[in-house]
C-alpha cells in the first residue's frame, strides 16, 4: 500500500486566495483526520470524518476552512479566503474504525506545507 | 483549555533508557492513550497505544498509573536514529471530548 497520499507537498500562494490541500486515505480505512502543524500551537486537530460523516470540527479555525469527504478514497480541506496566519504544515491521517474506540493507530501522509504571503 | 503537557526537551546516550511523561488530567475515561515519533518534515508515527497499566511491544513500553491522569513512554537502548519528536495524544473531556497532542519532546540522543 502506498500509505496515506496529499497533494500538493508545497503550496505558496498569496493573501485572499483559495487553497485546496487533497487527501487519499489507506484503502479500507474508514476514519480521516486533519491536522494542523505550527511551531506557535504544536499539532491540532480540525476535523474528523468517520464512514465519510463529519463527527467532530470544533477544530476548524473559522468559517474560512472548510472539508469535504465524498467517498471513502478521497478528502478536501479548502481555505478560502487565505491568510498568512494560515501557514503552517497540514497533515491528513486515516485509520480503521474498530469497536467503541474511534482513536486506533493513524497513519499520517507526508503533510502539506502551505505559505500565505 | 484542556492541555496535554510534556518536557519541551530530553538529552540521552546510546544505550540508555529514556522515560517521556505525558501529563493528561482531563482524559476521557473510555479511550486510549496513544504515542507517536516524528521525524523532521515527516508525519507521525505510531509508536504504541494503552488504556491502563503496562503495554509493551517490540520499540516501546507504556506506563499508564491508576488514575490515568499521566503516561509514561519508556524507550529502552536508545539509539541515535530515535532523536526525534515524541508525542502524546489523548482524548480530553473538554466539556465534550476532543483528541488532543500533547506538546511534544524532542529527544536528542548522542553517541
Amino acid at each position: 500500500d502506498a500509505g496515506v497520499i496529499q497533494s500538493p507537498r508545497h503550496e505558496v500562494t498569496e493573501m485572499g486566495q483559495e487553497v485546496t490541500l487533497r487527501c487519499k486515505p489507506i484503502s479500507g480505512h474508514n476514519s480521516l483526520f486533519w491536522y494542523r502543524q505550527t511551531m506557535m500551537r504544536g499539532l491540532e486537530l480540525l476535523i474528523y470524518f468517520n464512514n465519510n460523516v463529519p463527527i467532530d470540527d470544533s477544530g476548524m479555525p473559522e468559517d474560512r476552512f472548510s472539508a469535504k469527504m465524498p467517498n471513502a478514497s478521497f478528502s478536501t480541506l479548502k481555505i478560502q479566503p487565505s491568510e498568512p496566519r494560515d501557514s503552517a504544515v497540514y497533515f491528513c491521517a486515516s485509520s480503521e474504525l474498530k469497536g467503541k474506540s474511534s482513536y486506533n493507530e493513524q497513519f499520517f501522509g507526508p503533510g502539506t506545507r502551505l505559505t500565505v504571503l | 483549555l484542556a492541555k496535554t503537557t510534556q518536557p519541551i526537551s530530553m538529552d540521552s546516550y546510546e544505550g540508555q533508557e529514556v522515560n517521556i511523561t505525558c501529563s493528561h488530567n482531563n482524559i476521557a475515561t473510555n479511550d486510549y492513550i496513544t504515542w507517536y515519533q516524528q521525524f523532521p518534515s515527516q508525519g507521525p508515527r505510531f509508536i504504541i497505544q494503552g488504556y491502563k497499566t503496562k503495554v509493551t511491544n517490540e520499540v516501546a513500553s507504556l506506563f499508564i498509573p491508576a488514575d490515568r491522569k499521566s503516561s509514561t513512554l519508556s524507550l529502552p537502548r536508545v539509539s541515535l536514529s530515535d532523536t526525534a519528536v515524541y508525542y502524546c495524544l489523548v482524548e480530553m473531556n473538554t466539556g465534550f471530548q476532543k483528541l488532543v497532542f500533547g506538546t511534544g519532546t524532542r529527544l536528542l540522543v548522542s553517541p
